[in-house]
């Protein structure tokens, strides 16, 4: 029964390139949640989404990211042209109903992107 | 504006000795609380949380949280810590939306042996 997975694990990006984060939620987990984390903060919610719907991406910066979660396949959060205040710790999380309460969140390890 | 505040951004204490992590949260509405672990090189992990019943919480490795309503607190305690307690430890509530939850700024419990 594996948990959330998340890869790659490190990713390195020049200014200006793409960077695209892969989360495979819990088997059963329809729910997925993207989180980020800057240095010496907690972590920020950015975008909520189930299968084939973004429910809510109050969270996530107008310009230059996006997020998806197929019917097929991982959710993918999509950061375009990146920039240094990008860097930072990304977290996704999957439940299996939508909320946060009784059955709670499980968390991937994270994704560390370090743009240079 | 809604919130979470963690004192405490490092807390050293000695192996087996108690220690106590603090957690303050700002809201007008009902809340849920969790204390999530996140071990060097790792994700985060559930440690407990508080839904509604028993104010007082426990986890399988002897944390204990209180939720106190009247003072908007959720401490975590553990009355004697071993080294493998070394982490992050963060503070999350979940408010009104529920699914959405707000995190404090963590705080690393440092065992010096």
């Amino acid at each position: 029964n594996a948990g959330v997975m998340q890869n790659p694990r490190h990713l390195v990006r020049r200014r200006g390139q793409e960077a695209r984060l892969r989360c495979s939620p819990m088997k059963g987990h329809s729910h997925v949640y993207w989180y980020r984390q800057l240095p010496e903060e907690g972590l920020k919610f950015m975008v909520y989404l189930q299968k084939e719907n973004i429910i809510d991406e109050s969270g996530m910066p107008k310009e230059r990211f996006s997020a998806e979660f197929p019917k097929e396949g991982p959710s993918i959060l999509r950061i375009q042209q990146v920039v240094r205040g990008d860097s930072a710790a990304y977290f996704c999380a999957s439940s299996r109903t939508g909320g946060a309460g009784s059955y709670g969140y499980t968390f991937g390890s994270g994704t560390r992107l370090t743009v240079v | 504006a809604q919130s979470v505040t963690q004192l405490d951004s490092q807390v050293p204490v000695f192996e087996e000795a108690p220690v106590e992590l603090r957690c303050n949260y700002s809201s007008s509405v009902s809340v849920y609380l969790f204390w999530y672990v996140q071990y060097p090189n790792q994700g985060l992990q559930l440690l407990l949380k508080y839904l509604s019943g028993s104010t007082l919480v426990e986890s399988i490795n002897g944390f204990e949280a209180e939720f106190n309503k009247s003072q908007t607190s959720f401490h975590l305690r553990k009355p004697s810590v071993h080294i493998s307690d070394t982490a992050e430890y963060f503070c999350a509530v979940s408010m009104d939306s529920n699914y959405q939850l707000i995190w404090g700024a963590g705080t690393k419990l440092i065992i010096k042996p």
